[in-house]
């Protein structure tokens, strides 16, 4: 299995611009999310899924859409990107809808919004 | 929601000392508590973890506690080794919302 897998690695972006990160995980896991890593703040939730057709908004939202069309994949799109918006961004994939499950981190993309 | 808090948020130590890293949480309802590592350029990674009906959880030189009444958790590495040395965060995961919320991270340098 390659477990969960981010692409692209590396990204830099003009302000505007719009793109999309994409994720995919091979182990059949109901929970997925995106999170945000800033110096000094920790992991930050963007949004999650709980199962395909279903997501919803976590810690910081704001400039991000996701979409789960499929169980394996969860794609966030940055409508139009902001040099806030500058980070590393981690997708993680969680086996059970409800239950506490580990966390699968993918290897994260790097942002950065000029 | 949930807030996480964790102390400290640097941590230097000599190898074969012991190191200790503290995290409170504010939600009642949370009942899965993570910890990851991760080091430099790489992914978080989990090392140890504890569910809400567990005191203590042990794994070779890695222990977690759990207060549940006090909401505080902790993080033991006993005879630190230099590759140790990494970033490690402490979460919380609640039930009732389905999100996973981190601390803010300690960074831990064992020193040879």
């Amino acid at each position: 299995n390659a477990g969960v897998t981010q692409t692209p690695k590396f990204q830099v972006l003009k302000t505007g611009q719009s793109m999309t990160l994409q994720c995919a995980q091979d182990m059949n896991h109901e929970y997925m999310s995106w999170y945000r890593q800033d110096p000094g703040m920790g992991l930050r939730l963007i949004h999650y899924s709980v199962g395909a057709g279903i997501t919803d908004q976590g810690e910081v939202p704001n400039g991000y859409n996701v979409s789960r069309s499929t169980t394996e994949d969860f794609p966030l799109r940055l409508l139009s990107a902001a040099p806030s918006q500058t980070s590393v961004y981690f997708c993680a994939s969680s086996d059970g809808q409800l239950s506490n499950q580990p966390q699968h981190f993918g290897d994260g993309t790097r942002l950065s919004i000029l | 929601g949930e807030n996480v808090e964790q102390h400290p948020s640097t941590l230097s130590v000599q190898e074969g000392d012991s190191a200790v890293i503290k995290c409170t949480y504010s939600d009642s309802a949370s009942n899965y508590f993570p910890w990851y590592k991760q080091e430099l350029g790489k992914r978080p990674q989990l090392i140890i973890d504890i569910r809400s009906n567990v005191g203590e959880k042990k794994d070779q030189r890695i222990a977690v506690t759990l207060n549940k009444t006090a909401k505080h958790f902790s993080l033991h590495i006993t005879e630190t080794q230099p590759e140790d040395s990494a970033v490690y965060f402490c979460a919380a995961w609640t039930g009732s919302n389905y999100k996973l919320t981190f601390g803010k991270g300690t960074l831990l340098t064992v020193n040879p």
